[in-house]
């Protein structure tokens, strides 16, 4: 167990449809990270939330958001959903970012989840 | 922006073979810089790291050192196991407030008996 969960670990669903993925972060942890895992793009960054905050945004489309809430626990929502949206979602939390950028902490600062296995059908 | 390039896999190798998975990063400034692995129906767990030229982060036999000069962080391991079948990722931080990781797009490996 990395500390880091996701649930659910797999939803299949139709077109058109609207999901919502959770990560609850490592102990800690102010930061969340999402990725998207598709076959042909690799590991695509979405979006990252600090301590309640949007901080930055990756390649998300628009019927894609996310939020953190007061716990820490994040969530991605996915609507419209279409076939290409099919993949694999991970989230990762790490500490306190200037501690990450030096490099300090053991194992890199990063903890990724198992991740949630989505299906557009 | 920064960036990461990794070879094309897979890579498919005997068992006690060689290894080295080629990886080259563009990045301003100088960023710490990571291989994650990826077994099968797995998340991404670190495998080594190194935050500066010339380090040389190391992990379970594998080894990869950061050259500045090249731009590199190539991984290697001299004696590969079918339990190493996994996908490599090589990755490094970001250097904006978002401290993200930027990945390669990832390497598998497939080790025969």
């Amino acid at each position: 167990d990395s500390g880091v969960t996701q649930t659910p670990k797999h939803l299949i669903t139709a077109t058109g449809q609207r999901v919502t993925l959770r990560c609850s972060p490592r102990s800690g942890d102010l930061s969340v990270y999402w990725y998207q895992q598709s076959l042909d793009q690799g590991l695509q960054f979405l979006i990252q939330y600090y301590n309640g905050e949007e901080r930055a945004k990756g390649n998300i489309l628009e019927r894609f958001s996310a939020q953190q809430f007061p716990d820490l626990h994040s969530e991605l929502n996915l609507s419209s959903l279409e076939l290409g949206d099919s993949a694999l979602y991970f989230c990762a939390s790490s500490v306190a970012q200037q501690v990450v950028w030096a490099g300090l902490t053991e194992g890199g600062g990063y903890t990724f989840g198992s991740g949630t296995r989505l299906t557009v059908v | 922006g920064d960036s990461v390039t990794q070879m094309e896999g897979p890579v498919t190798l005997s068992e006690e073979a060689f290894l080295t998975i080629n990886c080259t990063y563009t990045a301003t400034g100088y960023p710490s810089l990571f291989w994650y692995v990826q077994y099968p129906g797995e998340g991404l767990q670190l495998l080594l790291k190194a935050t500066k030229a010339d380090d040389k982060g190391s992990n379970k036999g594998f080894e990869a050192t950061y050259r500045k000069e090249t731009t590199s962080f190539h991984l290697e391991k001299g004696s590969v196991q079918v339990s190493d079948s996994a996908v490599y990722f090589c990755a490094l931080i970001a250097m904006d407030s978002s401290y993200k990781l930027i990945f390669g797009s990832g390497t598998r490996l497939l080790v025969r008996p």
